[in-house]
């Protein structure tokens, strides 16, 4: 079964502060198909970042997306308290969508 | 704008039926393949199905998969999702959501959602 396993579960930071959030995938997948989204409270998923490192139209840039095979980061570079939020990372494969479990970015 | 608006949740005991609806507007509907995407505090986000542009490409999580049935209305810009032998487990915020192709197998992604409708399953 394929599974993307996010880490930490929880990351405490400041405004102002990075945030590095880590998606680890069960066996190696081609980049092109990972993707990342914000969800905030009682709103639905956004997506943010798509192809691993491609910005959806309208994200700011302190939003970047890296890595390859089975290890993808997201970090937001000098957090705005907009930003508190969870996050999501997406596999598709085989006709098969899958979601990491979040992690949860609040504040300190 | 890129709208979404679900409808059709609602309280049903385990074993019934329920049909969502999922009104599209800001966009041409039968560019895009559409999604069905669940999420319950438990088991966070879970995609049920999907279904290209022409409805000749569908797919299903194993979860639903001879109980749900996807489809869509290109002329009504209307996508829905049958839920037959409902089950506590199906207990979920229920999404529509596009991705950015016409292909289900090109389908990488989902780039915009609704809002959301609840369904809870119960006696």
């Amino acid at each position: 079964e394929f599974v993307l396993t996010q880490s930490p579960g929880t990351l405490s930071l400041s405004p102002g502060e990075s945030a590095t959030l880590s998606c680890r995938a069960s066996q190696s997948v081609e980049s092109s198909y990972l993707a990342w989204y914000q969800q905030k409270p009682g709103q639905s998923p956004r997506l943010l970042i798509y192809g691993a490192s491609t910005r959806a139209p309208g994200i700011p840039d302190r939003f970047s997306g890296s890595g390859s095979g089975t290890d993808f980061t997201l970090t937001i570079s000098k957090l705005e308290p907009e930003d508190f939020a969870v996050y999501y990372c997406q596999h598709y494969g085989s006709s098969v969508w899958t979601f990491g479990q979040g992690t949860k970015v609040d504040m300190k | 704008e890129v709208q979404l608006l679900e409808s059709g949740g609602a309280l049903v005991q385990p074993g019934r039926s329920l049909r969502l609806s999922c009104a599209a507007s800001g966009f041409t509907f039968d560019d895009y393949a559409m999604h069905w995407v669940r999420q319950t505090p438990q088991k966070g986000l879970e995609w049920v199905s999907g279904i290209d542009w022409n409805s000749d490409d569908i797919g299903y999580a194993d979860s639903v998969r001879g109980r749900f049935t996807i489809s869509r209305d290109n002329a009504k810009n209307t996508l829905y999702l049958q839920m037959d032998g409902l089950r506590a487990e199906d207990t979920a915020f229920y999404y529509c959501a596009t991705s950015p192709s016409q292909w289900l197998v090109r389908a990488y992604n989902f780039d915009n959602w609704g809002q959301g409708t609840l369904v809870t399953v119960s006696s």
